[in-house]
C-alpha cells in the first residue's frame, strides 16, 4: 500500500525565512495531495490541496509543489511568521475521500522571532 | 464554521477497562472518522461511517469498536483498554466521498494505565 514518508521532523527557523517541508510518496496512482497545520491543542485543519494536474500552487505566503516523477510533495513557507508555529502534516490518496487519506508523520515547526 | 466537538477532552483509564469517546458534528456532514495520533506514526484511521447506524473498518481497527447512532454522532469504543492504546484520538468529518477537506475535531487524550 501507499507509504508516506514526511521529513524533516522538526524545523526552526527566524521570522521572516522559508520554511521546506517535503513528503515522499510510493503510489503512481496517488491523486489528491493536501496539507493540514495542527496548532497546540488543537485538531488539524486544511491549509491547502492539489490534484495530480497541477504543479504549483500558491496562496497567502503558502507553495505547494508537486513533483510527479519523483513522486514528491513539498510545503514552502515563505517569509515565516511566529503564528506560522505549528505542526504541518501532508496527507495523499488516491481519490478525494477521507477514509483513503494516508498521513505524513508531521513536521513541528518553530518560528523565532 | 463547521463544527466538530469531541469529549472529553483528556481521560485517563485502567487497563481492561471500558473507553468510549464522543463526537459530535454539526455540519451536516455524511462522513465521519476516527484517527489515532501517534508520535512518528502521523494520524492512522481507525474506523469510518458514511450514513447512520453503519460503519466501516478503516486501517487499524483491532481492539475498536465504532457506532453511529445518528448523522450527528459518532462514537469510539475500547472495549477491553490495553497499554498500547494510549494516544491522541480525532475525530473528523467530511461532506462526501468528494470532500477534499476534513474537519476535525480538538482531539482526546487517551491514558491507559
Amino acid at each position: 500500500g501507499e507509504q508516506v514518508e514526511q521529513r524533516p521532523p522538526h524545523l526552526s527557523v527566524r521570522e521572516g525565512d522559508s520554511a521546506i517541508i517535503i513528503c515522499t510518496y510510493t503510489d503512481s496512482a496517488t491523486a489528491y495531495f493536501s496539507w493540514y497545520k495542527q496548532e497546540a491543542g488543537a485538531g488539524l485543519q486544511l491549509l491547502m490541496s492539489v490534484l495530480s494536474n497541477v504543479d504549483r500552487k500558491e496562496e497567502q505566503g503558502l507553495t505547494v509543489l508537486l513533483n510527479k516523477k519523483d513522486k514528491r510533495l513539498s510545503l514552502n513557507l515563505t517569509a515565516a511568521h511566529p503564528g506560522d508555529s505549528a505542526v504541518y502534516f501532508c496527507a495523499v490518496s488516491e481519490d478525494q475521500g477521507g477514509r483513503a487519506l494516508i498521513f505524513g508523520t508531521g513536521t513541528t515547526v518553530s518560528v523565532s522571532p | 464554521e463547521a463544527a466538530v466537538t469531541q469529549s472529553p477532552r483528556s481521560k485517563v483509564a485502567v487497563t481492561g477497562g471500558k473507553v468510549t469517546l464522543s463526537c459530535h458534528q454539526t455540519n451536516n456532514h455524511d462522513y465521519m472518522y476516527w484517527y489515532r495520533q501517534d508520535t512518528g506514526h502521523g494520524l492512522r484511521l481507525i474506523h469510518y461511517s458514511y450514513v447512520a447506524d453503519s460503519t466501516e473498518k478503516g486501517d487499524i481497527p483491532d481492539g475498536y469498536k465504532a457506532s453511529r447512532p445518528s448523522q450527528e454522532n459518532f462514537s469510539l469504543i475500547l472495549e477491553l483498554a490495553s497499554l498500547s492504546q494510549t494516544a491522541v484520538y480525532f475525530c473528523a468529518s467530511s461532506e462526501g466521498t468528494s470532500a477534499e477537506t476534513l474537519y476535525f475535531g480538538s482531539g482526546t487524550r487517551l491514558t491507559v494505565l
